[in-house]
């Protein structure tokens, strides 16, 4: 059975770095075409792509954000750490975590984690 | 302002098919395959339909996907009130240097 839950604050003042785990089970990173992704979503809003870290530690973030995100792997502890600095009240939102598989050359993201509601306020 | 567009809701009574679209580009859906999926309150989106019209071990037939051009459509037959839950498209996106994008997300009402 593969789950992914994530973990970290609720709150955060503007300007500090936030940081996320994603604990992960039913899978490991070390096996081929498998990676980890962060997805956050903003209340009344729609979902927003931050990046991944593929098994082979090549990372992808989305281009609005990459000077300000961070995905880091650590594979003996099945966990995905997502860094994001200098938050604003805008990024507000419930931040998911998931497996993103290769079937066939086509990936997608097929299982994630319920996701951690993060609230930036000073 | 989501890349892909769905209608925010969508309805129909026990019985029923209902049809939710999705509307990209042609860096999006025109040139990579799309993904479905579904949310019920407080829950993790679940896998729906991959790579247009693939259904994970687990889904009913119920549930099918279609793609043409750069347009995307998933229908729903059969249409049952646990079905009531949040339905969204998402694909990988060609532009800059590549990024995952994502439709607003359908509301379906199970009347």
């Amino acid at each position: 059975q593969i789950t992914l839950k994530e973990s970290g604050p609720t709150l955060v003042r503007p300007t500090q770095t936030l940081t996320l785990t994603c604990t992960f089970s039913g899978f490991s990173l070390n096996t081929s075409g498998v990676g980890v992704g962060w997805i956050r979503q903003p209340p009344g809003k729609a979902l927003e792509w931050l990046g991944i870290n593929y098994w082979d530690d090549d990372k992808r973030y989305s281009p609005s954000l990459e000077t300000r995100v961070t995905i880091t792997k650590d594979t003996s502890k099945n966990q995905v750490v997502l860094t994001m600095t200098n938050m604003d009240p805008a990024d507000t939102a419930t931040y998911h975590c998931a497996r993103v598989y290769d079937s066939s050359g086509y990936y997608f993201f097929d299982y994630w984690g319920q996701g951690s509601l993060v609230t930036v306020s000073s | 302002q989501s890349v892909l567009t769905q209608p925010p809701s969508a309805s129909g009574t026990p019985g029923q098919r209902v049809t939710i679209s999705c509307s990209g580009s042609s860096s999006n859906i025109g040139s990579n395959t799309v993904n479905w999926y579904q949310q019920l309150p407080g829950t993790a989106p679940k896998l729906l339909i991959y790579t247009n019209n693939q259904r994970p071990s687990g889904v009913p037939d119920r549930f099918s996907g279609s793609k043409s051009g750069t347009s995307a459509s998933l229908a729903i037959s059969g249409l049952q009130s646990e079905d009531e839950a949040v339905y969204f498209c998402a694909a990988w996106d060609n532009s800059l240097s590549g990024l995952w994008v994502f439709g607003g997300g359908t509301t379906l009402t199970v009347l």
